[in-house]
């Protein structure tokens, strides 16, 4: 099973800065690789998938890098909304899809 | 506009059974890979389960192999994930998700159904 770590717990910043989370695999997971957005009480969101594409929707501000076993996901600059947690997840190898568990983004 | 919406979650004693059902709309449900991801109270996402479009393969995350079983019904279009045995560990919130590109990436997702293995 691929075992994806996430870095850091939790990052706290300011509405403005940039904000850079990661993403480590336990083994090369090539490009597939996706990140997921989720808010209290919510459903989490597609948004990048195959390491560096945006889903339908997501604002340019967000954006991925990175394949075989380190990948990035990075924030440009800090809305409101941006404030969440944050999870990636690998499709390489499977059963099962695994996810990370999660980085915290608040607000500094 | 897609739409997912789960139900039949509740409270259920440890070694109970219940029965997840997810309704689809707003997409051909006949022709995506569906699944089910679950949340722990306070902790992060765990894949369950997926099932092929025809309904011919399915998989599961080996904590839930010989107890759940995941079903859908093209003609009502609708997921199913029949829990057995449950356990306390099994308590959290039930998402379907639909996958879009036939292999992980989960691009629609339900608001989710709660389930509570207590005694």
């Amino acid at each position: 099973e691929v075992v994806l770590t996430q870095s850091p717990a939790t990052l706290s910043l300011s509405p403005g800065e940039r904000a850079t989370l990661s993403c480590r695999a336990s083994q090369s997971v090539g490009s597939f690789l996706a990140w997921y957005q989720q808010k209290p009480g919510q459903a989490p969101r597609l948004l990048i998938y195959d390491a560096s594409n945006r889903a339908t929707g997501i604002p340019a501000r967000f954006s991925g890098s990175g394949s075989g076993t380190d990948f990035t996901l990075t924030i440009s600059s800090l809305e409101p909304e941006d404030f969440a947690f944050y999870y990636c997840q690998q499709r390489s190898d499977w059963p099962p899809f695994t996810f990370g568990q999660g980085t915290r983004l608040e607000i500094k | 506009e897609v739409q997912l919406v789960e139900s039949g979650g509740g409270l259920v004693q440890p070694g109970g059974s219940l029965r997840l059902s997810c309704a689809a709309s707003g997409f051909t449900f006949s022709t995506f890979w569906m699944n089910w991801v679950r949340q722990a109270p306070g902790k992060g996402l765990e894949w369950v389960a997926n099932i092929k479009p025809d309904g011919s393969e399915k998989y599961y995350v080996d904590s839930v192999k010989g107890r759940f079983t995941v079903s859908r019904d093209n003609a009502k279009n609708s997921l199913y994930l029949q829990m057995n045995s449950l356990r306390v560990e099994d308590t959290g919130v039930y998402y379907c998700a639909r996958d879009l590109s036939a292999a992980g990436n989960f691009d629609y997702w339900g608001q989710g159904t709660p389930v509570t293995v207590s005694s």
